[in-house]
């Protein structure tokens, strides 16, 4: 079936990486634009980033610009957040969403269990 | 940034009542608006997309109206399930930003 999988959160020390990975099945993973999306303990939800089907447009929220990087592997249906300089407020369960087919104006469909990052000292 | 204010940002209802939840964007958004639904320790669901279009699997008592800046999401005849907490995003542009939620509790 349609799914989405999120690995590799856990708990970090602040300052330090962590990357995420976004497995999808049951779809043609290389036309769509996926995102993540993440919701801190007892928030709300915040948009992350997006990347375009193909790879060559990618957004960031302007909270987070210069410290994530997203990329994607067509290849093997993954998709990518290295977080970089986590900081406490960065604590927050992480998902992967289904964009749109081609475009990025769509709304999300399909999306991952989420994957928890925790940064702590 | 696109500023999305849904109200209230909770309420109390009673099986079968009609609930309705609005959305509004801080400038126009023609009809690249959705719908979620969150239920505790669960991923968001969608609802509704374009607006006003019901996704695939979703009962019809949920729908959704509006364009341009003002938005609502109404449910007919709240049931059990129903009881979670509601999402507003749009989509005309990056970036992307959702509405802070309204928690539908039991009453």
């Amino acid at each position: 079936q349609v799914q989405m999988v999120e690995s590799g959160g856990g708990v970090v020390q602040p300052g330090r990486s962590l990357r995420l990975s976004c497995v999808a099945s049951g779809f043609t993973f290389s036309s769509y634009a996926i995102h993540w999306v993440r919701q801190a303990p007892g928030k709300g939800l915040e948009w992350v980033a997006v990347m375009s089907y193909d790879g060559t447009n990618k957004y960031y929220a302007e909270v987070l610009q210069g410290r994530i990087t997203i990329s994607r592997d067509n290849s093997k249906n993954t998709l990518f957040l290295q977080m970089n300089s986590l900081r406490e407020e960065d604590t927050a369960i992480y998902y992967c969403a289904r964009g749109g087919a081609t475009t990025l104006l769509s709304a999300f469909d399909i999306w991952g269990q989420g994957t928890m990052v925790t940064v702590s000292s | 940034a696109i500023r999305m204010t849904q109200s209230p940002s909770s309420f109390s209802a009673s099986t079968g009542d009609r609930v309705t939840i609005t959305c509004r964007a801080s400038q126009d958004i023609s009809s690249y608006l959705a719908w979620y639904q969150q239920k505790p320790g669960k991923a968001p669901r969608l609802l509704i997309y374009t607006a006003s279009t019901l996704q695939s699997g979703v009962p019809p008592r949920f729908s959704g109206s509006g364009s341009g800046t003002a938005f609502t999401l109404t449910i007919t005849s709240l049931q059990s399930e129903d009881f979670a907490t509601y999402y507003c995003l749009h989509y005309y542009s990056h970036p992307w930003t959702f509405g802070q939620g309204t928690k539908v509790e039991i009453k």
